[in-house]
């Protein structure tokens, strides 16, 4: 079974400039999650899509960062403008149910590195 | 406060030997999971094991084990007879009652010596 994945693995980009992730989750699985992980921290969820609806964008910032899931499978992380401090580690994730119990694992991609210089 | 606690930055362990990675949480909700994930340099997070709050034995997989303290909110990780593959940052997480969304500690680094 393919797992989760992402694309580009790494992108280095200049401040103000803009980026996209695209990420492909396993096939089948309902629930998609962005999560952003800086260096020496653990990962922090952005966005989470149920199928192609958003279920928790608490920590998504809003006035740089959009995601979609248009078609309930593969998604885009963008980031416009881009500041030094969105330089991290974006990994996408996705477990199968679309609604939780016990042990429902979320599989993670190896993610997308972000350097804004 | 900070809901998951790792207070181990760094480990170096004698290959072969049993290895224990700490991890105290905290919440309110009487029903949630915890999960521990490896990862290695190459970035992806590995699933190895999962504990839910209901669950009267500790989880096991292979190697790993997972010491569940319920009344001490802790729920160690102990990886048996290491390996130098084992060599990543590790990461304990939780999931509260009905989201779905997990909460990371900052990680262990552990390291393997030959």
């Amino acid at each position: 079974e393919a797992g989760v994945a992402q694309s580009p693995r790494y992108k280095i980009i200049e401040k103000r400039q803009s980026v996209a992730f695209w990420c492909n989750p396993i096939s089948g699985h309902a629930t998609l999650y962005w999560y952003q992980q800086i260096l020496g921290q653990g990962p922090k969820l952005l966005i989470q899509f149920q199928n192609n609806g958003v279920v928790d964008d608490s920590q998504l910032p809003k006035d740089r960062f959009s995601a979609e899931r248009l078609k309930g499978v593969d998604s885009t992380l963008k980031i416009q403008p881009a500041k030094l401090e969105d330089s991290a580690v974006y990994l996408c994730a996705s477990s199968f149910l679309d609604f939780p119990v016990d042990g429902n694992t979320i599989y993670f991609g190896e993610g997308s590195w972000l350097t804004v210089v | 406060a900070q809901k998951i606690t790792q207070t181990q930055p760094g480990m170096f362990v004698q290959e072969k030997e049993a290895v224990t990675l700490d991890c105290t949480y905290d919440t309110s909700d009487p029903s949630y999971g915890l999960f521990w994930y490896k990862q290695p340099s190459s970035g992806e997070m590995i699933f190895l094991i999962y504990q839910g709050s209901y669950d009267q034995q500790n989880a096991t997989e292979g190697r790993y084990s997972l010491n569940f303290q319920k009344a001490r909110k802790s729920a160690n990780l102990v990886i048996s007879a290491s390996q130098l593959g084992d060599s990543a940052m590790y990461f304990c997480a939780m999931r509260e009652g009905l989201g779905e969304k997990l909460t990371f500690g900052t990680g262990t680094r552990l390291t393997i010596i030959p």
